[in-house]
């Protein structure tokens, strides 16, 4: 079935320093995917995707791209800021019709900036 | 502002309880799912429907039941077989697979927190 790996965290930055968090998938067809983050004691807010291979979905700085030959979708920023400090998941929505519109989740990963 | 609304924020049940949980949503969306998060760890489904008066079971369904006789509702009651039920609940639509729509992502609600007395 589909699955989802994030690198593990909690990771841990200063204020400007350049974030990278893994993620990897496994899936048949041509999945989607999607980068989730989550603030502390709220709902997940959809920060950026992707549809096909190739595509760069990118959102307040941040940046993934769709890497279909090594079935990644890592998530890039150049500076974070304090005000990033959240739980970000890495997601699929598989790519076959017998998918439906169910989403695969990474377990999350916990990011802390400090000033 | 089209969203979705999940209520209570904060729920407590007691033992041998049902507690049921409330979500709606005005996004027009066909498909509707429930979610449970627990500390550290990510999201887990439960239920999840795609149309009016039908749903199905996820991951994690024993202990829970839900119904859908409207569009814009798709409330999760938690029964008392479920014998571990703090964590945080989380309630998501989106239009159905197969259609125009279908790479359009989950909308999330603000979730309900639940815990045992």
């Amino acid at each position: 079935g589909d699955s989802v790996t994030q690198m593990e965290g909690p990771v841990t930055l200063s204020e400007e320093a350049f974030l990278t968090i893994n993620c990897t998938y496994t899936a048949t067809g041509y999945p989607s995917l999607f980068w989730y983050v989550q603030y502390p004691g709220e709902g997940l807010q959809l920060l950026l995707k992707a549809t096909k291979a190739d595509d760069k979905g990118s959102n307040k700085g941040f940046e993934a791209t769709y890497r279909k030959e090594t079935t990644s979708f890592h998530l890039e920023k150049g500076s974070v800021q304090v005000s990033d400090s959240a739980v970000y998941f890495c997601a699929l929505r598989g790519g076959r019709e017998t998918s439906g519109s169910r989403l695969t989740f990474g377990e999350g990963t916990q990011l802390t900036v400090n000033p | 502002d089209g969203g979705i609304t999940q209520s209570p924020k904060y729920l407590f049940r007691k033992e041998g309880q049902n507690v049921t949980l409330s979500c709606e949503q005005n996004l027009n969306h066909d498909a509707m799912y429930w979610y449970r998060q627990d500390p550290g760890q990510g999201l887990r489904l439960i239920y999840y429907s795609q149309i009016v008066n039908d749903f199905q079971k996820g991951d994690i369904a024993e202990g829970y039941s839900v119904s859908r006789e409207k569009k814009e509702s798709f409330p999760l009651t938690v029964t008392s077989a479920q014998k571990n039920p703090t964590a945080f609940y989380l309630c998501a639509s989106s239009p159905p697979a197969g259609t125009v729509f279908s790479n359009q992502p989950q909308h999330f609600g603000d979730g309900t927190r639940l815990s045992i007395l």
